[in-house]
C-alpha cells in the first residue's frame, strides 16, 4: 500500500550539533505534517506544509517541502536536550484525506 | 483551553475481558481518529469518524469497536483484549475538509493498555 518512509530511525548526537530527518513518498502529496512525540507523551503537531519547495521555519527547526511534494525534510540547528523526542512525518496518500504517519526517527541528545 | 481528554489514562485489563476507553474534545472538531501505538513504532489508524460516518481501515481486527455517540464523545471497546493488544491508544481530532488545516491532528494525551 502507500507508504511514507522516513529515515534515519535512530539518531545520536551530541548536543550542539544538527539533526536532519527526511521524509519520502512514492506519489505526490497534497500536504506533509510534522509532529514531535516525546519520551512518554503524545504526538504533537508542529507544523504543515502545503506548497511545492516551501521552507518554513520555527526558531532552530527548518521544515522543506521538495518541488516535486514526494519529500520533506526537518532540520534542527545546534540540537539541545530538550529536542530529544520521536519527530514523525504524516501525509494523505493514495487519495485518501487522511494522513500516514511515517515510521519517526528518534532523536538522541547526548548533553 | 480548547483540547483533547483521554480517560483513563492507564488502564488494565484481564485477558479476555472487554474494555473501553473514552475520548472527548472541546474543539468541536468534525473529525476523530483512534490510533493504536506499539513502544518504538509510528501510531497504527484504527478508524476514524467524520461526523458520524465511521471509516474502519482493512487490517483493524473485528475485535475493536468504536461508538461516536456525538460530536465531543468518542469510545473505543477492545471486546476480548489479547496480550498483543497492550500499547498506548491515541484519540486525535482534526478540523473538517475544506478548513485549511484540516489534516492537522490533535492528540489526546493516549491511554495506555495494560493486559494481564
Amino acid at each position: 500500500g502507500q507508504q511514507v518512509m522516513q529515515i534515519p530511525q535512530y539518531q545520536h548526537v551530541q548536543e550542539g550539533e544538527d539533526f536532519t530527518t527526511y521524509c519520502n513518498s512514492s506519489t505526490t502529496l497534497s500536504n506533509i505534517q510534522w509532529y514531535k512525540q516525546r519520551p512518554g507523551g503524545h504526538p504533537v503537531f508542529l507544523i504543515q506544509l502545503v506548497k511545492s519547495g516551501e521552507v518554513k521555519k520555527q526558531k532552530r527547526l527548518t521544515f522543506q517541502f521538495g518541488e516535486a511534494k514526494k519529500n520533506s525534510s526537518l532540520h534542527i540547528t545546534a540540537t539541545q536536550t530538550t529536542d530529544v523526542g520521536t519527530y514523525f512525518c504524516a501525509g494523505p496518500t493514495g487519495g485518501s484525506y487522511i494522513p500516514t504517519f511515517g515510521r519517526g526517527t528518534s532523536l538522541i541528545v547526548h548533553p | 483551553d480548547a483540547m483533547v481528554i483521554q480517560n483513563p489514562r492507564y488502564q488494565v485489563t484481564q485477558f479476555g475481558k472487554p474494555v473501553t476507553l473514552s475520548c472527548s474534545q472541546t474543539l468541536n472538531h468534525n473529525v476523530m481518529y483512534w490510533y493504536q501505538q506499539k513502544s518504538s513504532q509510528a501510531p497504527k489508524l484504527l478508524f476514524h469518524y467524520y461526523d458520524k460516518d465511521f471509516n474502519n481501515e482493512a487490517d483493524t481486527p473485528d475485535n475493536f469497536q468504536s461508538r461516536r455517540p456525538n460530536t465531543s464523545f468518542c469510545f473505543l471497546d477492545i471486546r476480548s483484549p489479547g496480550l498483543g493488544d497492550a500499547a498506548m491508544y491515541l484519540c486525535a481530532t482534526s478540523p473538517p475538509l475544506g478548513t485549511p488545516t484540516y489534516n492537522e491532528q490533535f492528540f489526546g494525551p493516549g491511554t495506555r493498555l495494560t493486559v494481564l
